[in-house]
């Protein structure tokens, strides 16, 4: 079965300094991953997203994310963080062509601080 | 684009009311989500349709929801009665077909209270 687990619940850092949101995923053959970012009272918009091209895959706001097969996991990293940047982050994996295998995983809340 | 569109943005009603959902979606796409997040459950998928038919409504959670997509461009999500419980916010998505890799475009939300 696929699943898909972001390992911190809230990640907290400074104006200015990197950023990782951790997403690790289960599934038996190659998904499709996808990190969307929700701001207060918005619905879900797409940061990026992965579909068995190149590995590292830039998206808007100068995130970007990295698949890694061995570790099963989809990491989103930024060097340096924007106060704009604070929000809820969702990871998800696509597994099947049916709308119904997409997992969400449970979010995480970014807070930076000034 | 307009992206997809839903209405009501807030909605408060009484317990045992019925409440209707809209929602407009991408211009050509295919396929319609609707979620439901709340903070004990996170985002749950209710029911998606492809080509304006139901394929998978095992997240409904009981009767008292149901959804239609008469055309390809108007989905409903309706609640009745509604119960305090229901309260949460309510996403339409629509995304070009439902094919692997392809990406789901949300709405702003409907943010249902009920009292």
């Amino acid at each position: 079965a696929q699943s898909v687990t972001q390992l911190d619940s809230h990640v907290s850092v400074s104006e200015g300094t990197p950023v990782l949101l951790r997403c690790n995923y289960s599934s038996s053959y190659s998904p499709s991953l996808f990190w969307y970012v929700q701001h207060p009272n918005k619905g879900l918009q797409l940061l990026l997203k992965y579909t068995s091209a190149a590995t590292l895959v830039k998206g808007i706001n100068g995130f970007e994310a990295e698949f890694k097969k061995s570790e099963t996991s989809f990491h989103l990293t930024k060097p340096s963080a924007h106060m704009s940047d604070a929000a809820e982050y969702f990871c998800v994996v696509s597994l099947y062509s049916s709308a119904s295998k997409i997992i969400f995983g449970s979010g995480t809340r970014l807070s930076i601080r000034p | 684009d307009a992206g997809v569109i839903q209405s009501p943005r807030h909605e408060v009603t009484e317990m045992g009311q019925e409440v209707t959902l809209r929602c407009k979606p991408i211009s050509g796409h295919n396929s319609l989500f609707w979620y439901r997040q709340t903070m004990m459950r996170g985002l749950e998928l209710l029911i998606y349709f492809n080509n304006n038919v139901p394929i998978d409504d095992s997240g409904m959670p009981e009767d008292r929801f149901s959804a239609k997509m008469p055309n390809a461009s108007f989905s409903t999500l309706k609640i009745q009665p509604s119960e305090p419980r229901d309260s949460a916010v309510y996403f339409c998505a629509s995304s070009p077909s439902h094919g692997l890799g392809n990406t789901i475009y949300f709405g702003e939300g409907s943010w249902l209270t009920v009292v």
